[in-house]
């Protein structure tokens, strides 16, 4: 398997343009995760899907913050307008319904946001 | 409300000597307890877990951790520790009841050779 995909691993945009992250979760899981990462904050919860639905959108920082799951095997974090302040490392993470099972990570997308 | 916390930034140890990196937790049920592991530039990796059972867990790279009830603990520790463990630690808990995973701010290990 080739483990949790995400792309761009770079993102460098300016201030008020409108930046669209993906992911791509392992085969056959059924939660996906977005975190943010900042040295400020350390790593936060963004956002949860399960079965291609949203069960707690609570972390998304405010409504310039939008996130998709159309089907199971992809998913999109879209910020509009971004800021300075959403520069960071973006993650998504994927596990299987055994209430047990680990998250496994993707490798991130670093945004900088000029 | 879930918790961790992760009481030293930073630990260092030379190589070859015992490693423990500090975790405790507060949770309002039984917890799910796990460790993850963050080299430069690379996303979290698994370490290892606590879910029922034996108090203490073996996981990945030699590494294992102690969970204690009574001190909400769950401290992670290598024996012998290698300079290739020099990476940024998280601890991390949910709820039973719950997916959402509580992350503590990260441990960074340097082991010096």
């Amino acid at each position: 398997d080739a483990g949790v995909i995400q792309s761009p691993r770079h993102e460098v945009t300016e201030m008020g343009q409108e930046v669209t992250l993906r992911c791509k979760p392992i085969s056959g899981h059924d939660y996906l995760f977005w975190y943010r990462q900042t040295m400020m904050r350390g790593l936060e919860l963004l956002i949860y899907f399960n079965n291609n639905v949203p069960i707690d959108d609570s972390g998304m920082p405010e409504d310039r913050f939008s996130a998709k799951m159309p089907n199971a095997s992809f998913s999109t974090l879209k910020i509009q307008p971004s800021e300075p302040r959403d520069s960071a490392v973006y993650f998504c993470a994927s596990s299987s319904a055994g209430a047990y099972d680990e998250q496994f990570f993707g490798p991130g997308t670093r945004l900088t946001v000029l | 409300a879930q918790s961790v916390a992760q009481p030293e930034d930073q630990v260092n140890v030379a190589e070859g000597n015992p490693l423990t990196v500090k975790c405790t937790y507060s949770v309002s049920g039984n917890p799910y307890l796990f460790w993850y592991v963050q080299y430069p530039n690379r996303g979290l990796q698994f370490l290892l877990k606590y879910i029922t059972g034996d108090n203490l867990v073996k996981g990945s790279y030699g590494f294992e951790a102690e969970f204690n009830k009574s001190q909400t603990s769950f401290h992670l520790k290598k024996p012998s520790a290698l300079v290739s463990d020099s990476a940024l630690y998280f601890c991390a808990v949910r709820d039973r009841n719950d997916y959402k995973l509580s992350f503590g701010a990260g441990t960074t290990v340097t082991v010096r050779a």
